[in-house]
This record gives C-alpha cells, sequence and structure tokens, in this order.
C-alpha cells in the first residue's frame, strides 16, 4: 500500500493565484480528511468526506477555499485567490469507520507570496 | 469544550531518559485517545492509543496513563533515544454518530528533543 498520496509537496505562488492540492486516499477508506497545520494555530480540520460526499466543512475558513471528491480516489483543496496568510503545510488523511486511527500523507508546503 | 490542551510546549531529555507528555481534556463525550508521532517533512503518523475503560496501555517504550476522573492522559517514552525526537501530538475523539468517521481534535503538540 502506497498510503495517502499528495501532490505537489511544495507550491509556491503568488498573491491572487489559485492553488490546487491533490490527495489520493488509501484504496478502501471510506473517509478522507483535509487539515492545515500551523505553528499558530496547529493542526486544524478544514473539511472531511464520507463516501465522496462532504459532511462537514465548517471549518473551511473562508469562501476562497473549496473541496472536491469526484470518486473513492481523488480530492482537491482549491484555495481562489491564494493570499500570504494561507502559507502552511496542508495534509490530506484518510480513514474508515471500523478502525479508529487515520493515515495522513505527507503533506503539502505552501507558500503564497 | 471540544478542546485538548497539552503540555510542554517543547521538550529537552537525555537518551536514556523518560520522557512524559501531558494532555487535558473536557468532553465527557471522547472515547478515543490517540497519539501521533510527526517527523520533520512527514505527516503525523499514529503511534498508541487507548480507550478510557482501561487506565494504562503499553506498546513497547511508549506507554499511555489515564486518569477519567481527572479527564488528562499522559505519554510516557522510556529509556528515549535520539531517534525519538519529533512532534508528538495528543488528540481526542467521539463518534458522532454509528459508524461514522471520529473526528480528532489535536492537542497543540510538545517538540521532543533527545539529546545523544
Amino acid at each position: 500500500d502506497a498510503g495517502v498520496i499528495q501532490s505537489p509537496r511544495h507550491e509556491v505562488t503568488e498573491m491572487g493565484q489559485e492553488v490546487t492540492l491533490r490527495c489520493k486516499p488509501i484504496s478502501g477508506h471510506d473517509y478522507l480528511f483535509w487539515y492545515r497545520q500551523t505553528m499558530m494555530r496547529g493542526l486544524e480540520l478544514l473539511i472531511y468526506f464520507n463516501n465522496n460526499v462532504p459532511i462537514d466543512d465548517s471549518g473551511m475558513p473562508e469562501d476562497r477555499f473549496s473541496a472536491k471528491m469526484p470518486n473513492a480516489s481523488f480530492s482537491t483543496l482549491k484555495i481562489q485567490p491564494s493570499e500570504p496568510r494561507d502559507s502552511a503545510v496542508y495534509f490530506c488523511a484518510s480513514g474508515d469507520s471500523v478502525r479508529y486511527g487515520y493515515t495522513f500523507g505527507s503533506g503539502t508546503r505552501l507558500t503564497v507570496v | 469544550q471540544q478542546q485538548v490542551k497539552q503540555s510542554p510546549q517543547s521538550l529537552i531529555v537525555q537518551k536514556g531518559g523518560i520522557s512524559i507528555i501531558n494532555c487535558a481534556y473536557e468532553n465527557t463525550a471522547f472515547d478515543y485517545f490517540p497519539w501521533y508521532q510527526q517527523f520533520p517533512g512527514k505527516g503525523p503518523a499514529l503511534l498508541i492509543a487507548i480507550r478510557p475503560d482501561v487506565s494504562e496501555k503499553k506498546e513497547g517504550r511508549f506507554t499511555i496513563s489515564f486518569n477519567k476522573s481527572a479527564k488528562q492522559f499522559s505519554l510516557h517514552i522510556m529509556d528515549s533515544q535520539p531517534g525519538d525526537s519529533a512532534t508528538y501530538f495528543c488528540a481526542a475523539s467521539r463518534a458522532v454518530s454509528s459508524g461514522s468517521a471520529r473526528q480528532l481534535t489535536f492537542g497543540s503538540g510538545t517538540q521532543l528533543t533527545v539529546l545523544p
């Protein structure tokens, strides 16, 4: 099993540009989570999906953020337009309702200049 | 009530020593308490977890102690090694509904440095 795969690993973009982060969950996992990690706020849950359906997006900071899961093997987190305060490491994690532990990807380090 | 408070923020221990990280929670609905270990450039990885029906769980050099009445739990790393140097997060979760995902509430993290 290759684990949760995120791309790109690093992204540097200019303020105002659109950014798309990608995630491939572990096959068979029916839950997918997007987290953001910063020094100031730690790990924050942004949104999670169950069977490709968004269940709770209350952690999404602003309308500039959107997430989709068009199928069981792919999800995107989009920021449009991006701002410097969006700079963080974004993690995707997947899990199932049987086992309690999540598996995290290696993250995407986003820098908005 | 969703907060999990973690301390200390950073910890420096000599090789062979005991590392202790503490967490406290308020929501009595939490019923699963995992610890995650994160190395630089990597995502958090599940290290060990405990349910509130036991007071202690041990896996190798890692032990969770759980005090339900005090709503506190801690991670003990015995014989700490330089390879244990990482950031440790406690977390707590509860099932939103039967068969649903367990949303994790994370502590703020502890950066552990084990000196050789």
